[in-house]
């Protein structure tokens, strides 16, 4: 199985800044991936994060408002840049490792955004 | 385009009594299918997967290719089952949820 931890747990922050979210498994994994939770709504795939390269981006998420680096098999950041309020959302990592045989998706505790 | 169709946002059942948490999907593709579960305050975690054909915490669930289907199910509610369920389809290489259902189990 995979422990996966994100820092913050929870930030507010004003309109305007950025912050950077910080994603750490306790084991090697292959793939990575980042989701947005908003409130009420389900997880949406905002994009797969690469190791040594560009993370793979979903349809309506764009690096240059969340850029995403992946410097290592067990790390990754997601940065939400100039905020607004509808960035109001929880962020979640999650990473594929083995359960047994099987490849599992595995999910972080989720970092709770609110922007004013 | 993969999609995942759970259509009771909240489903309210009494203890003991049986549950059924419906979900549809579309994929052009051969489907690997999911339930994950999120208890209060606790994380998003697999509850089952359909290649595994197994029953966990009581629970089961058919793949139905034939009407796109793979409901979750459980002949005795409990209320430690309360809990909000998410249906996931596995394809192309990502994972894509349902909307979620909220259940209840009333004492």
């Amino acid at each position: 199985s995979a422990v996966i931890s994100q820092k913050p747990s929870r930030d507010i922050c004003q309109r305007g800044t950025s912050l950077t979210i910080q994603c750490q498994v306790d084991s090697q994994v292959t793939m990575m991936f980042w989701y947005r939770q908003q409130p009420g709504q389900s997880l949406t795939l905002i994009a797969t994060a690469n190791q040594g390269s560009e993370a793979t981006y979903e349809s309506g998420f764009v690096i240059d408002k969340f850029p995403i680096s992946r410097p290592n098999l067990t790390f990754s950041t997601l940065t939400v840049s100039n905020m607004s309020p509808e960035d109001s959302s929880i962020y979640l990592c999650s990473a594929c490792g083995l359960a047994g045989s099987q490849e599992t998706q595995y999910f972080g505790p989720g970092t709770r955004l609110l922007v004013l | 385009a993969q999609r995942v169709t759970q259509p009771e946002k909240l489903l309210s059942v009494f203890k003991g009594a049986p549950v059924e948490l419906k979900c549809n999907y579309s994929y052009s593709g051969s489907p690997e299918l999911f339930w994950y579960v999120q208890y209060s305050r606790q994380r998003l975690q697999l509850l089952l997967r359909h290649i595994s054909r197994e029953s966990i915490k009581g629970f089961t669930a058919d793949l139905n290719k034939g009407e796109t289907s793979f409901h979750l199910k459980k002949p005795f509610a409990q209320e430690e089952d309360s809990a909000m369920y998410y249906c996931a389809l596995q394809g192309a290489q990502k994972l894509v949820f349902g909307q979620g259902t909220r259940l209840t189990i009333n004492p």
